[in-house]
């Protein structure tokens, strides 16, 4: 089993809608969270940080339940330019990052 | 500062050859971390460096690879005797001390072994 699972996808949605993805981990000792993006052969991105309490930045609103080591990403209104790669991190306390295979979104006109 | 830079961009090498790959960290980045990616799957895990301390290495780490931070600033990543499987994209990236910020990555380097 992965550490860092994440549904592949694809996730065909049109332009506008809202869609979620999940992630799990299996280290209960992880410290830190976070979304990356990446574009197609190119590197990934810092996306944003996974607050316990939750954080939202614009139309992007991540969320981390400890209890059962699940992490979502909710993406509001959604672009086209939005299409890419998102891959899950986890952190351990000594700050090598764990990463998800990533889920893939195709946003359509 | 530009952020993380890598040489080369690509790079083809026939089996067996060695390689060596060059990473220039963001300068006020302490922590140097080497990843490498195939096709559909995530970074994964080679190693990384606290200043010029090599802390960790993945037991994927055959070997056959060798990487250095000499003084703490730039790093290489060294593959002896290449082979198919090492055809990859190598990714370097920096951080701040634990990186519980976040990673900079650079733009990575495309290892193609014939």
């Amino acid at each position: 089993r992965k550490e860092v699972e994440q549904d592949p996808g694809p996730f065909n949605v049109p332009e506008g809608a809202t869609v979620a993805f999940n992630c799990t981990y299996s280290n209960s000792a992880s410290q830190s969270f976070f979304w990356y993006r990446q574009d197609c052969r190119k590197e990934p991105k810092l996306l944003m940080s996974v607050y316990s309490s939750g954080n939202e930045d614009g139309r992007f609103t991540a969320q981390l339940n400890r209890a059962s080591q699940y992490i979502s990403l909710l993406i509001r209104d959604s672009k086209l330019s939005d299409s890419a790669t998102y891959l899950c991190v986890v952190n351990t306390n000594a700050g090598k990052s764990t990463f998800g295979d990533g889920t893939t979104l195709t946003v359509k006109p | 500062d530009t952020g993380v830079s890598q040489d080369p961009r690509h790079k083809i090498t026939k089996r067996g050859q060695n390689v060596t790959f060059r990473c220039d960290p963001i300068s006020e980045h302490n922590r140097l971390y080497w990843y490498r990616q195939t096709l559909g799957q995530g970074p994964e895990f080679l190693t990384y460096f606290q200043n010029e301390a090599q802390l960790e290495k993945s037991r994927l780490l055959s070997d056959r690879f060798s990487a250095e931070r000499p003084k703490g600033s730039f790093s290489t990543l060294e593959i002896q005797r290449t082979e198919q499987g090492d055809s990859a994209m190598y990714l370097c990236a920096s951080s701040s001390s634990g990186g519980n910020y976040g990673y900079t990555f650079g733009s990575g380097t495309r290892l193609t072994v014939v």
